[in-house]
């Protein structure tokens, strides 16, 4: 039941650069999506949030970018931080169903000096 | 900031014995989930609670699982007779209220072995 793919398992960025990473899903009644950090050891922490009416939320150094004809989202971390490096979740939900979270595999993210 | 305070951090158990969970969510928080990863696999949803009952579960919330919140405080997750493919990492959510837009406060998670 691949329903949210995260197809890039790892990525590393340098320090004060662009991380850039990608979402995909194939059930169109998904209704919002989310990003989530994990830290090993910790619960995942909620990022940001988009709906599915909109096309960009932005929230500091956190925007995510939703296409909902491409079925697509990405979120940029601008700029990228040591503190940044950790697992970043994708996930979505359906309408009326928002607390059945449907998570990606995740994204290792790397940031190096 | 608060918090969602999970216990124990570790639990290991013989096969076939019931576990218990343990999870205290954000006290002004009303929506409670579980969820739990596989070693390698993906973040998946067991069960949602409102109002002292579940609102939701998955295929995987069989009868084997059941959720508790017994004392206003204290939301429990209950697997009775447990199995080797029960073993994961299972976490405890809250939301204030169930919209995406204020997140799911998620606790640290109870590994659970299985042996």
């Amino acid at each position: 039941d691949q329903q949210v793919k995260q197809n890039s398992p790892s990525l590393s960025v340098q320090e004060g650069r662009i991380s850039i990473l990608n979402c995909d899903y194939t059930n169109s009644m998904f209704d919002y999506f989310l990003w989530y950090k994990k830290y090993p050891a910790e619960g995942p922490t909620f990022l940001i949030s988009i709906s599915s009416i909109k096309d960009k939320n932005e929230d500091g150094r956190f925007t995510v970018f939703l296409n909902k004809s491409a079925k697509h989202l990405s979120l940029h971390i601008v700029p990228s931080q040591p503190g940044d490096s950790a697992v970043y979740f994708c996930a979505a939900s359906e309408e009326d169903s928002w607390g059945k979270l449907q998570f990606g595999a995740g994204t290792q993210v790397v940031v190096t000096p | 900031e608060p918090e969602v305070t999970q216990t124990p951090s570790h639990q290991v158990t013989q096969m076939g014995q019931e576990v218990i969970l343990r999870c205290v969510p954000i006290s002004n928080h009303l929506y409670f989930y579980w969820y739990r990863q596989i070693l390698g696999q993906k973040v998946e949803f067991l069960v949602s609670f409102y109002n002292n009952e579940i609102s939701e579960k998955s295929e995987i919330f069989d009868d084997q699982f059941s959720v508790e919140r017994p004392d206003g405080s204290n939301f429990t997750l209950k697997i009775r007779s447990t199995k080797l493919e029960d073993s994961a990492m299972y976490f405890c959510a809250s939301s204030v209220r169930d919209r995406p837009n204020y997140g799911y406060t998620f606790g640290s998670g109870t590994r659970l072995t299985v042996v």
